[in-house]
């Protein structure tokens, strides 16, 4: 059976940071190309960002509204993927989906707040 | 980025009826456009994928059809469970984008 189990979520300031984790399990993690997906409360959905696989040396693309400021990692010996937020805003408040979008996994979503 | 615009917004409907929505997007896509179904408080679950391809599992009272800039989406016959909000993805050109949703109620 597929998992993503997000955590790392919570409570932070403005111009805060926060990292973002997501353990996979019942596939062969290293072989997929992961995203992460947000939801601003009472929102539609926004894709975040995309890691390729290592056969792609782990490129990385992102929305327009969080280049620069957010990161994305996975370490695929863990079968773990990252989120690592900086530079946080208020707008930044929503629930963060690991997912791999070709192919329909996701995660249940852990929630960011940023508020001072 | 291209845009991906949802219609309607919203609609009332009634079990057994037949519903349809459509997603067009502001440039060619292809057929990489994803259907995806959310309940309150649940992730999205796919439903079709490549525009027109049912994700295994899924009933085959869902379908979907389009290429290019123009798609659909159709329940061929509304059940209790399919109340929830739909949204189109496109997967051809980063970013991503996804449609505004739509939201099927009673």
């Amino acid at each position: 059976e597929v998992q993503l189990v997000e955590s790392g979520g919570g409570l932070v300031q403005p111009g805060g940071s926060l990292r973002l984790s997501c353990a996979a399990s019942g596939f062969r993690f290293t072989d997929y190309y992961m995203d992460w997906v947000r939801q601003a409360p009472g929102k539609g959905l926004e894709w975040v960002g995309r890691i390729r696989d290592k056969a792609n040396s782990y490129i990385t693309d992102f929305a327009a509204s969080v280049k620069g400021r957010f990161t994305i990692s996975r370490d695929d010996s863990s079968k773990s993927l990252y989120l690592q937020m900086n530079n946080l805003k208020t707008d930044d408040t929503a629930v963060y989906y690991c997912c791999s979008l070709a192919d329909g996994f996701w995660g249940h979503g852990t929630m960011v707040t940023v508020s001072s | 980025d291209i845009q991906m615009t949802q219609s309607p917004s919203s609609l009332s409907a009634s079990v057994g009826d037949r519903v349809t929505i459509t997603c067009q997007a502001s440039q060619d896509i292809s057929n990489l456009l994803h259907w995806y179904q959310q309940k309150p408080g649940k992730a999205p679950k796919l439903l079709i994928y490549d525009a027109s391809n049912l994700e295994a599992g899924v009933p085959s009272r869902f379908s979907g059809s389009g290429s290019g800039t123009d798609f659909s989406f159709t329940i061929s016959s509304l059940q209790p469970e399919d109340f929830a909000t739909y949204y189109c993805l496109q997967l051809n050109i980063f970013p991503f984008t996804f449609g505004p949703g739509t939201t099927v109620d009673i």
